[in-house]
């Protein structure tokens, strides 16, 4: 499984763009990029998905450059309610799922 | 838009007591998973699970857990003598086919609490 890099952290304000880096230089021909989005006390919630370039969903986009060693999950005009944990993971497989640390948004008045 | 549900939101049991985890994914999904959190750590993988056989679980899963589709619509973990660290978040889920471009869809989770 490709291990994943991700800010620990990061804040924002309300009605800004968030954009949140996640580097994968292991990333193998099989694998899709996933985005998560986990609540205090909730299960992870499927944001988006990709395996190039662009995708773009009623709620994020997510840009994959060439390499597709990195992406970048983009959150436009975000609001308190954006305020999570969000999972960027790399698999070929959906058998498991192995989950990092994520980054931590908070996102302020 | 179809959801993974979970039953009880929240179980309270006595260390060495049995528990059932209940689950009911989503309708047209073939493979089931159970994954726990502790609290303010991350999700682990429990087992995946597809007809009617477990197909990966990792090394929390031993010989106290165990799974099954008891019907066509349910799916349960079951902890046979829960210890105090078993306190956790159980989520389950669900995907279409097991592959990387059918996302898992989880539920909101039981919370159980050993005392």
């Amino acid at each position: 499984l490709a291990k994943t890099t991700q800010p620990i952290s990061m804040d924002s304000y309300e009605g800004q763009e968030v954009n949140i880096t996640c580097s994968h230089n292991n990333i193998a021909t099989n694998d899709y990029i996933t985005w998560y989005q986990q609540f205090p006390s909730q299960g992870p919630r499927f944001i988006i998905q990709g395996y190039k370039t662009k995708v773009t969903n009623e709620v994020a986009s997510l840009f994959i450059p060439a390499d597709r060693k990195s992406s970048t999950l983009s959150l436009p005009r975000v609001s308190l309610s954006d305020t999570a944990v969000y999972y960027c993971l790399v698999y070929s497989s959906a058998s498991k799922i192995i989950f990092g640390s994520g980054t931590r948004l908070s996102i302020r008045p | 838009e179809p959801e993974v549900t979970q039953t009880p939101s929240h179980q309270v049991t006595q260390m060495g007591q049995e528990v059932i985890l209940r689950c009911v994914p989503i309708s047209n999904h073939l493979y089931f998973y159970w994954y726990r959190q502790i609290l303010g750590q991350k999700v682990e993988f429990l087992v995946s699970f597809y007809n009617n056989e477990i197909s990966e679980k990792s090394e929390i899963f031993d010989d106290q857990f165990s799974v099954e589709r008891p019907d066509g619509s349910n799916f349960t973990l079951k902890i046979r003598s829960t210890k105090l660290e078993d306190s956790a978040m159980y989520f389950c889920a669900s995907s279409k086919i097991q592959d990387s471009n059918q996302p898992q869809h989880f539920g909101d989770g039981t919370r159980l609490s050993i005392l």
